[in-house]
């Protein structure tokens, strides 16, 4: 079956350093992976789609078909990257059936 | 305003009644989905329709039930089969088109009593 697991619930990091989000997944054929954000107080929103291979607020991710990974990555933390963000997969073999994991929230340290 | 609405905003019910959550979009989005938000367990999808008049069921759909009958509307309803009701409940629309990017309503917390 289909799962997108984030193994870090929280994730403390030091503005201006470098930040790593964890996102392995399972599924038989080429999935379509994404990652959203929820900033406080505010709606869950996309930050990034695989197949666009683009750099949003300095998050970059890299599909690993190898390793089944999807690591959202940004190389200088700032304060307002505080947010929980979500690994998501579409299955576009079951009617585009789309499921997360569990989240990590990202805390900047000052 | 364009946008997808859900409410109420926050509903308390007793055990055993059932509740249904309203989810209405004006985006001209195909298709729909519920999850269900918990500490520690992300979201969980309960429920999804591609078109009018079909959907499908998500990983958790026990206790609950759905209706599309126009393209605008997605109501869920908590049955009192539900046996842990009480979540924050997410609603959400996407195009099949373009970057099919999935846009959240802002939410219905269920408490139920």
């Amino acid at each position: 079956a289909q799962r997108v697991t984030q193994p870090e619930k929280l994730l403390s990091v030091f503005k201006g350093a470098p930040v790593e989000l964890k996102c392995n997944y399972s599924y038989s054929g080429s999935p379509e992976l994404f990652w959203y954000v929820q900033y406080s107080r505010q709606r869950l929103q996309l930050l990034l789609r695989h197949i666009s291979r683009e750099s949003i607020k300095g998050f970059t991710a890299d599909l690993n078909k190898g390793e089944t990974s999807f690591h959202l990555k940004k190389p200088f933390a700032q304060e307002e990257d505080s947010a929980m963000y979500y690994c998501a997969l579409r299955d576009m073999n079951r009617d585009d059936k789309i499921i997360f994991g569990k989240g990590t929230r990202l805390h900047i340290l000052p | 305003d364009g946008g997808i609405t859900q409410s109420p905003k926050y509903l308390f019910r007793k055990e055993g009644q059932n509740v249904t959550l309203s989810c209405e979009q004006n985006l001209n989005h195909d298709a729909m989905y519920w999850y269900r938000q918990d500490p520690g367990q992300g979201l969980r999808l309960i429920y999804y329709s591609q078109i009018v008049n079909d959907f499908q069921k998500g990983d958790i759909a026990e206790g609950y039930s759905v209706s599309r009958e126009k393209k605008e509307s997605f109501p869920l309803t908590v049955t009192s089969a539900q046996k842990n009701p009480t979540a924050f409940y997410l609603c959400a629309s996407r195009t099949h088109t373009g970057a099919g990017e999935l846009f959240f309503g802002e939410g219905s917390r269920l408490t139920v009593l």
